[in-house]
């Protein structure tokens, strides 16, 4: 599996887009990239994930790079509730079993 | 629809003693996993079930046991328990091994 780097961690405030980087410059064609969260003390919840095409859901957009080694995930309007440790990893699919290889992180805190 | 649930929630041992992390999903996935989380530190892979009737070790196995009970249940053992598995235990399922992850709640899991 593709290693991923994050920042360890950014700020945002309330109502602004929060861009948070994620760079995975050896991920495979067969690798999609996968975002989770994690709020204090709960357990990791799934964000979205996408392979190549940009993909928007009702909590987040995914920007891939055309050459698939960065991605940005995109908060449009960031609340406080949206404060927690963003996780970016890259999931071997299509045929492969993958397991999930979670690094540190990026700490947002979404401030007033 | 419950989703993932685990017991207990919190728990205290002494070292040496033995306990059972229980987990349940009701969504009906085929694959379960078990991770732990220390304190500023993402997820560890400890064990996981691709299917019902076979468990596979993750990252960080030594320690632990499990048992893929049926399709719904897999529970984590902790045989003779130590201060270093003091940490926050985490069960997941998905549909297959390469799909989105859901998790439980976690156990917080104390050993003295």
């Amino acid at each position: 599996d593709a290693k991923t780097t994050q920042p360890p961690s950014m700020d945002c405030a309330e109502g602004r887009a929060a861009n948070l980087p994620c760079n995975h410059s050896t991920i495979s064609g067969n690798e999609y990239v996968y975002w989770y969260r994690q709020i204090h003390s709960q357990g990791p919840q799934y964000i979205i994930h996408g392979l190549k095409n940009n993909e928007t859901n009702e909590m987040a957009s995914l920007i891939i790079t055309e050459d698939r080694k960065s991605s940005t995930l995109i908060l449009p309007h960031a609340t406080l509730r949206d404060t927690a440790v963003y996780y970016c990893i890259a999931q071997l699919t299509g045929g492969s079993w993958g397991k999930l290889q979670f690094g540190a992180g990026t700490q947002v805190v979404v401030t007033p | 629809n419950a989703g993932v649930t685990q017991t207990p929630k919190f728990q205290v041992l002494k070292t040496g003693q033995s306990m059972t992390l229980q987990c349940a999903q009701d969504m009906n996935h085929n694959s379960m996993y078990w991770y732990r989380q220390d304190p500023g530190m993402g997820l560890r892979l400890i064990y996981y079930s691709a299917s019902e009737g076979t468990t596979d070790k993750g990252e960080v196995p030594n320690g632990y046991n499990v048992s893929r009970l049926n399709k719904r249940e897999f529970s984590l053992r902790l045989e003779s328990a130590a201060p270093s598995q003091t940490s926050v235990y985490f069960c997941a399922s998905s549909e297959s091994g390469y799909e989105t992850q859901y998790f439980g709640p976690g156990t917080r899991l104390l050993v003295l």
